[in-house]
């Protein structure tokens, strides 16, 4: 089955880049994208952008464009999401998910919580 | 953007009970709507895409319909385990969107 398996929570002063991974399993890697979403506390969801697995192309909302980076190490498996000169605005659970088709997110990792503060 | 708003935004109901949530986009996204259910502390949940079609091993209780700008989630016979949140999120166009969500409480 799909799995998606997301690195640990993270504690950063404002300024710094945090980089979270996800880990994939259970289909082929390249076959796919790999979105990620991220939602603050108490909010709604805010999509960030999506890495395509096979060819690496990327596509990124304008909000956090030129600060999110996504990559992927198709050897691992395994998606990659920066977000740099982080502010205690972007304090929130970052998500991957697997695209199903068409941009349809149907599997999700479990979340990593990230806390910007000083 | 296309903005996506649901209503309610909370919703009081007894289990046995059938709700319905709906979804409006701020302009035409054909059949391209996902609903996803969110219980606290754990990720989202997809339970329908392309408006109407149930994501495999969830329940026939759960049902969408709509097209173009107006869309529906139904409920029927709530069980304690459906109390959550619920959220709409257009995949139609970039930036893909979501809605406010909706709050389904015990009553």
């Amino acid at each position: 089955q799909v799995q998606l398996v997301q690195s640990g929570a993270e504690v950063k002063k404002p300024g710094a880049s945090v980089k979270v991974s996800c880990k994939a399993s259970g289909y082929t890697f390249t076959s796919y994208a790999i979105h990620w979403v991220r939602q603050a506390p108490g909010q709604s969801l805010e999509w960030m952008g999506w890495i395509n697995g096979g060819n690496g192309e990327t596509k990124y909302s304008e909000k956090v464009q030129g600060r999110v980076t996504i990559t992927r190490d198709t050897s691992a498996s395994t998606a990659y999401m920066e977000l740099s000169s982080l502010r205690s605005e972007d304090t929130a659970v970052y998500y991957c998910a697997r695209d199903w088709g068409m941009n349809y997110v149907a599997h999700w990792g479990q979340g990593t919580l990230v806390i910007v503060s000083s | 953007d296309i903005q996506m708003t649901q209503s309610p935004s909370s919703l009081s109901a007894s289990v046995g009970d059938r709700v319905t949530i709906t979804c409006r986009a701020s302009q035409g996204i054909s059949n391209y709507l996902a609903w996803f259910q969110q219980k606290p502390g754990k990720a989202p949940k997809s339970l329908i895409y392309a408006a109407s079609s149930l994501q495999s091993g969830v329940p026939s209780k759960f049902s969408g319909s709509g097209s173009g700008t107006d869309f529906t989630l139904t409920i029927s016979s709530l069980q304690p385990e459906d109390f959550a949140t619920y959220y709409c999120q257009q995949y139609n166009s970039y930036p893909l969107t979501f809605g406010q969500g909706t709050k389904l409480e015990i009553k």
